[in-house]
């Protein structure tokens, strides 16, 4: 079983819709989350960093963890043709030198 | 320049050749990263340089070999490269290894192997 699990897509919406992407993760000792937004040709950028359970909005963007079921979402309100990417779910251990571990991505794209 | 910047962007090599990317980073960091991206697979982490010493090794082949001369220059080597190492490599940089310490990303170098 993958440590991070994360459905490849495509998924594609329409413009205006709301959108959830979301990850499961079999490690218990795993505290804080993240999402990565990747643009074709570009490297992953961070969205939203968060710690431990609970809801962290940031604009259209709201980042949900269920500790409890061991899953993740990134909820995207609004939205518009340029969130069209592939957004990677990461987490990490409660210590420092834990490394990030990444779901494989989910395609998102939005249509106008 | 800011950010993180790596060349060059496409890298076309035999199975003999020997060849070098690099990676620079403009923020000030301390902590420098390679990471191996493959079509549908997840980001392996390869390597991990911190204050210039590398203090993570992710059982990455020999053929791979990381150089970090100051804290703002990562270089991987490559020599006698196997198909299966196409791929998009990422570099990384940030402000220690701790929380609350995102990593920036390079564009990567897209390397094929003939």
């Amino acid at each position: 079983q993958k440590e991070v699990e994360q459905d490849p897509g495509p998924l594609s919406v329409p413009e205006g819709a709301i959108v959830s992407l979301n990850c499961t993760y079999s490690n218990s000792a795993f505290q804080y989350f993240m999402w990565y937004r990747q643009y074709s040709r570009k490297g992953p950028e961070l969205l939203m960093y968060t710690y431990s359970s609970g809801n962290k909005e940031d604009g259209r963007f709201t980042a949900q963890v269920d500790k409890s079921s061991k899953y993740i979402s990134l909820f995207i309100r609004d939205s518009q043709p340029s969130d069209s990417a592939t957004y990677l779910c990461a987490m990490q251990g409660y210590s420092s030198a834990s490394k990030i571990i990444f779901g494989s991505g989910t395609r998102l794209s939005i249509r106008p | 320049e800011t950010g993180v910047t790596q060349t060059p962007r496409h890298l076309v090599m035999g199975m003999t050749n020997k060849k070098s990317l690099k990676c620079e980073q403009h923020l000030g960091h301390n902590a420098m990263y390679w990471y191996k991206q493959s079509a549908k697979k997840p980001l392996e982490l390869m390597f991990v340089y911190s204050l210039e010493e590398r203090v993570e090794n992710n059982s990455v082949p020999s053929r791979f070999s990381p150089e970090c001369p100051n804290s703002s220059h990562l270089f991987l080597h490559l020599h006698t490269l196997q198909p299966e190492d196409s791929a998009l490599y990422l570099c990384a940089s940030s402000q220690g290894q701790g929380h609350n310490q995102p990593q920036h990303f390079g564009d990567g170098t897209r390397l094929s192997i003939l």
